[in-house]
């Protein structure tokens, strides 16, 4: 079956733009994260859903990030007034239940703030 | 903030060669999972290994798991140039979030 998909694969914005990025989780799974990457650094923890409602939100760094999931499926991750020091690439990953089982990643989207 | 650290920070190896990595945590987990990952993109998940498990297989992989010392190890047999890439061990304490180490870089040279 097919993996974690997230789209754009590449976003390229200036300072002071919204962008949206979104994460198709495996069919089935309950529990999706978000992460994000900085260059050379390992993915740090951004938030948590357990169905439609996040189950932990304390990674993400200030109220200009905020995601959803309204169905309990697909997942957008929301930036306002972007900044440059949002620059990274945003991870996606899910699991069957949420229940300390294997997290499942995708691809990635690369963010580049101008 | 991260919780793991990996030794060494970088590898470079010859084709055949075992690979060895060590991660270390500060914290009580639930599990350890390692992960590789090529140019900076997807994760692709390698083993699990749970707090009440010593040492764990699959194919050329080994890891093992030593609670007392807070640490773990990802040992590769025979390496490939297929191998090359960055590898993050990650912990789950009581939360489900997982939490990375920074990576060690791993060069198999032909």
């Amino acid at each position: 079956g097919a993996g974690v998909s997230q789209t754009p694969s590449n976003k390229v914005t200036e300072k002071g733009k919204y962008v949206e990025l979104r994460c198709d989780p495996i069919s089935g799974h309950t529990a999706l994260y978000w992460y994000r990457q900085s260059l050379g650094q390992g993915p740090e923890f951004l938030i948590y859903f357990q169905g439609t409602g996040a189950a932990d939100d304390s990674g993400l760094p200030n109220d200009r990030f905020f995601a959803v999931r309204p169905e309990g499926s697909v997942s957008t991750l929301k930036i306002q007034r972007t900044e440059r020091g949002d620059s990274a690439v945003y991870l996606c990953a899910s699991s069957l239940t949420g229940l300390g089982d294997t997290q499942y990643f995708g691809p990635g989207t690369r963010l580049t703030v101008l | 903030s991260q919780q793991g650290e990996e030794d060494p920070q970088a590898l470079s190896i010859q084709e055949g060669e075992n690979a060895t990595m060590n991660c270390s945590y500060k914290t009580s987990i639930n599990n350890l999972q390692w992960y590789r990952q090529n140019s900076g993109r997807g994760l692709v998940h390698l083993i699990l290994i749970r707090s009440n498990e010593r040492e764990k297989h699959s194919g050329r992989l080994r890891v093992t798991l030593d609670t007392s010392k807070k640490s773990s190890s990802l040992l590769i047999t025979a390496s490939r140039a297929a191998d090359t890439a960055s590898y993050f061990c990650a912990t789950t304490q009581g939360a489900q979030k997982l939490v990375f180490g920074q990576g060690t870089r791993l060069t198999i040279n032909p």
